[in-house]
């Protein structure tokens, strides 16, 4: 199976600041990654597919970028709404794994 | 817009059979999509457990295959999961959710999701 991690675990920051969000996979995925938002209670949202494809209604302030083994989500201009937890998930093969989130938490 | 809905009981017994459905609109599970279900222990993180296709073709977690069973109803666009011999460790929220494909690649990630619903194994 494929290892997803994620680093920072979690990322303190404020409100109009930019996150950084990095995924690291244990083989080569291409760019098969697709990245989620989950707010508390909430199900996850699709934000990111095949890299750096944003997901219908996802605003441009959301960008992925990568491939190979490395990615990252980037979130300009952060808003009170940003603020949650987001994971990667890899779709090269099944199971299609989920890395352990990333908390973007209010600083 | 797609919409996935799930239904069933929200506590089942230890050894006992956790049974849901997932009923969707805004698409036909005839569609060239697959459906997913995930699940989220409280507090943790996501696992996929299974999907389907609209040829009926399954694929099942392996640390679960031996106890999951994911099938369909096209004419009533239901789907449903099956999970025997259920333990505490079963415990979590149960989504369903698309897993779309496009013309480039298939499929591609879980665009949309039902609300989840927490189902708890305990005596």
């Amino acid at each position: 199976e494929i290892v997803l991690t994620q680093s920072p675990a979690t990322l303190s920051l404020s409100p109009g600041e930019r996150a950084t969000l990095s995924c690291t996979a244990s083989q080569t995925i291409h760019t098969y990654l697709a990245w989620y938002q989950q707010r508390p209670g909430q199900a996850p949202r699709l934000l990111i597919y095949d890299a750096s494809n944003r997901a219908t209604g996802i605003p441009d302030r959301f960008s992925g970028s990568g491939s190979g083994a490395d990615f990252t989500l980037t979130i300009n201009n952060l808003e009170a709404d940003d603020f949650a937890i987001y994971y990667c998930q890899q779709m090269l093969t099944w199971p299609y794994n989920f890395g352990p989130g990333t908390k973007v938490e209010t600083k | 817009q797609v919409q996935l809905q799930e239904s069933g009981p929200g506590l089942v017994k230890p050894s006992g059979t956790l049974s849901l459905t997932c009923s969707v609109s805004g698409d036909s599970l005839s569609s060239g999509h697959w459906w997913t279900w995930v699940r989220q222990p409280p507090g943790k993180g996501l696992e996929c457990i299974g999907e389907i296709n609209h040829s009926e073709i399954t694929t099942y977690s392996p640390s679960l295959e031996s106890r999951l069973t994911i099938s369909l109803d096209k004419s009533k666009n239901q789907l449903f999961l099956k999970l025997t011999s259920v333990t505490a460790a079963d415990t979590a929220v149960y989504f369903c959710a698309r897993n779309f494909c496009t013309t480039s690649n298939c499929p591609e990630g879980f665009d949309s999701w039902s609300r989840g619903t927490l189902v708890t194994v305990s005596s």
